[in-house]
C-alpha cells in the first residue's frame, strides 16, 4: 500500500510561468489537504479538498492559486503566473476522514523554485 | 491569535544521550495536540497525538507530556540514535476543522556519533 504520492519532486519555474503540482493519496483516502512550508518556517494550512469538491480553501491565495480533486486522477495544485515569493516546500496529505483525531499522511513534498 | 512555538530551534547531543523539546501554544479551542517527525525531504510522520484529558503518551523512546493548564507540551528522546535526527514539529488542533490546524516552526535535532 503506496503511501502518499507527490510530483513532482522538484520543480523550477520562471517567473510568470504555470506550476502544477500533482498529488495522490494513499488507497482508500478521499480527503487531500495541501499546505506551504517557507524556510524555517511552519507548514501553514492552504486548502482542504474530498473528491470533486473544495470543502476548505481559507489559507490559500485569492489570486493566482487554485486546486482541484478530479473524480479519477491526482489533485493538483495550480500556481498561475508564479512569483519569487511562491518558491517553498509544498506538502500534501490525505486522510480517510475527516476530523479531530483522525491522522493525515503526508507525501514527501514538491520544492519549487522561482526564478 | 492561535500560535505555537517551540524551543530550541535546534540541538546537538550525542548519540546515546537524552534530550527534550518544548512546545508552548496559545491555540483555543484547544482539540488535541500531535508530535511529528520529519526527515529531512520527507513528509511529516506523527508521533504521537494527546487529547485534553491525556498528560502523557509513548511510542517507544519517544515521550510526550501536555500540560493544559500552562498549554505547554514537550516531547523526551531517550537513549538517542543516530536515526533521530531530524525537525520534530508540534501541532495543535482547535476543532476538527482542516484550517485550525497550527503548525509550529520546529525543532532542528542533530545527533553526533
Amino acid at each position: 500500500n503506496a503511501g502518499v504520492m507527490q510530483n513532482p519532486r522538484h520543480l523550477v519555474r520562471r517567473r510568470g510561468q504555470e506550476a502544477r503540482l500533482r498529488c495522490s493519496p494513499m488507497k482508500g483516502h478521499s480527503h487531500v489537504y495541501w499546505y506551504r512550508q517557507l524556510p524555517e518556517e511552519g507548514l501553514k494550512f492552504m486548502v482542504y479538498l474530498q473528491k470533486e469538491n473544495i470543502i476548505d480553501e481559507s489559507g490559500m491565495p485569492k489570486e493566482r492559486f487554485s486546486a482541484e480533486f478530479p473524480k479519477e486522477g491526482p489533485s493538483i495544485l495550480r500556481i498561475q503566473q508564479v512569483v519569487r515569493g511562491d518558491s517553498a516546500a509544498y506538502f500534501c496529505a490525505s486522510s480517510s476522514t475527516q476530523g479531530d483525531y483522525n491522522e493525515q499522511f503526508f507525501g514527501p513534498g514538491t520544492r519549487l523554485t522561482v526564478l | 491569535k492561535n500560535q505555537v512555538e517551540q524551543s530550541p530551534q535546534s540541538l546537538i547531543i550525542l548519540e546515546g544521550k537524552n534530550c527534550t523539546l518544548q512546545c508552548n501554544y496559545t491555540v483555543s479551542p484547544f482539540s488535541n495536540l500531535r508530535w511529528y517527525k520529519q526527515d529531512t525531504g520527507r513528509g511529516p510522520v506523527s508521533l504521537t497525538i494527546m487529547t485534553f484529558s491525556e498528560n502523557t503518551k509513548s511510542n517507544g523512546r519517544y515521550t510526550a507530556t501536555l500540560d493544559a493548564d500552562t498549554k505547554q507540551s514537550s516531547l523526551h528522546i531517550t537513549a538517542s540514535q543516530l536515526s533521530d535526527s531530524a525537525s520534530y514539529i508540534c501541532v495543535v488542533s482547535a476543532g476538527s476543522s482542516a484550517s485550525k490546524i497550527i503548525f509550529g516552526s520546529g525543532t532542528r535535532l542533530s545527533i553526533r556519533p
